[in-house]
């Protein structure tokens, strides 16, 4: 079992939709990290969460620490919204990762 | 400019070669890291860097080496190669300030072992 569980694996929406992928983990960690891959094979960091709630443009990332889980919304969906969402989380020095959302927005 | 640079960005080469892939960051950043990506789209950290001391990852085969020439590169060698070794492999590099940490990426080594 991976310490950290993403859902859902694949995700198609369309235009304008509210998206929400989840992240669960099981190890006691120390931050979490919501990453971005485009097609190309980029990756941005989109967030770093240790509690709370945080907020940029579009994008919402939230943590419950008790419950191990996070959430990623995404507002009014665009097609330029389309590429893999990736959870990982810190504990030590140790960074562990989930597999992925695949995420497609239909115009 | 690019904050974090990778060369090559793509490689091919035969096995048992050995090859490197230089990692250079222009934004002053203490820790530096190295990832592989696998066919199945896993991303996992293979050593992370920071100043002082490299944390190496048990999982990772010893035919992989790191170096660090200074604080702003973090260069991965590896020896032997084989075939299971292609992979996209990322190169990372972030500042901690307490719990605050914001990873920057490079582009990526796209590795193919024939």
């Amino acid at each position: 079992k991976n310490e950290v569980e993403q859902s859902p694996q694949n995700l198609t929406a369309q235009e304008g939709e509210f998206i929400t992928i989840n992240c669960s983990y099981s190890v006691g960690i120390s931050a979490l990290h919501w990453l971005q891959q485009h097609p190309g094979g980029g990756i941005v960091s989109l967030f770093m969460l240790s509690s709370g709630k945080k907020k940029h443009g579009r994008l919402i990332a939230t943590i419950n620490i008790q419950e191990k889980h996070s959430s990623l919304h995404i507002t009014a969906s665009h097609p330029r919204d389309s590429a893999v969402y990736i959870c990982a989380v810190l504990t030590g020095n140790q960074f562990y990762f989930g597999t992925g959302t695949s995420l497609t927005v239909i115009p | 400019d690019t904050a974090v640079s990778q060369t090559p960005k793509y490689l091919v080469t035969q096995m048992g070669n050995d090859k490197s892939i230089k990692c250079e960051q222009n934004l002053g950043h203490d820790t530096m890291y190295w990832y592989k990506q696998d066919s199945k789209k896993f991303l996992k950290i293979m050593f992370s860097y920071n100043n002082k001391e490299l944390i190496i990852n048990e999982t990772v085969p010893n035919r992989f080496s790191p170096k660090s020439p200074d604080k702003a590169h973090l260069n991965l060698h590896i020896n032997s190669l084989e075939l299971g070794d292609s992979a996209v492999y990322f190169c990372a590099s972030s500042q901690v300030n307490g719990l605050q940490e914001t990873q920057y990426f490079g582009p990526g080594t796209r590795l193919l072992v024939l």
